[in-house]
């Protein structure tokens, strides 16, 4: 069973709020990814690192940030959220293997009203 | 680039019949390959992964799927299906260079009674 944790599951908030969305991995994981998805949608990878103090953007252009100042730690937030922000937000992690599958976790599902 | 093609967005079956969710992927050396599964508002499982080797591999749940270089292609298969399987199928690409798998869009499994 993975090890990799993503609060809330559940979040509705108004617009132009501030939010972070917590993911937290208790493997040792190196590498640690950000995807979003619609519904009955491909998921889109938004953010990943490659360990601490590294963060790059990913294929989808997203308004939010992440940091990355511990292993185990890689929230993602929104400055000021949008409705066009609505959708699932999936973490995941991977080790260090070049062929080492991807764990995720139960996902953040954010609605921006 | 890497890429990934799900060609069906919804397969239907009744339970008890067999199942085949087609992927076919672009890559230019081998490729590793990787399918999960989504339940509704989960995250993704691993079901099984080729790197090399024994072109037909075993998953959980009754899983298996046959990797087919001439063909690109890295069908999913179960011999009966049962209703807990419903669920989306996301076929993955990945590579020896690349921290970055490549998912497809999906497969939505719809089991009826």
């Amino acid at each position: 069973e993975a090890d990799i944790y993503q609060t809330p599951r559940y979040l509705v908030i108004g617009t132009g709020k501030k939010i972070t969305l917590e993911c937290s991995q208790t493997m040792g994981h190196d590498k640690m990814y950000w995807y979003q998805q619609d519904p009955g949608m491909e998921l889109h990878l938004i953010h990943y690192s490659y360990g601490v103090n590294s963060t790059e953007k990913g294929d989808l252009s997203s308004e939010s940030t992440v940091s990355r100042i511990r292993t185990e730690h890689f929230p993602l937030t929104l400055e000021s959220a949008r409705p066009s922000h609505t959708s699932q937000y999936l973490c995941a992690s991977r080790d260090r293997g070049n062929t080492g599958e991807l764990f995720f976790g139960e996902g953040s599902r954010l609605t921006v009203l | 680039a890497q890429s990934v093609t799900q060609p069906d967005i919804h397969i239907t079956v009744s339970e008890g019949a067999s199942l085949e969710l087609r992927c076919n992927y672009s890559y230019g050396a081998t490729p590793y390959l990787f399918w999960y599964v989504q339940s509704p508002g989960q995250g993704l499982q691993l079901l099984l992964k080729y790197f090399s080797g024994d072109t037909l591999v075993q998953g959980i749940k009754g899983f298996e799927a046959e990797f087919k270089r001439s063909q690109s292609s890295f069908n999913l298969r179960k011999p009966s299906v049962h209703w807990s399987d419903a669920a989306e199928y996301f076929c993955a690409v990945g590579s020896g260079g690349s921290y970055i798998p490549t998912f497809g869009r999906g497969t939505s499994l719809i089991v009826h009674p």
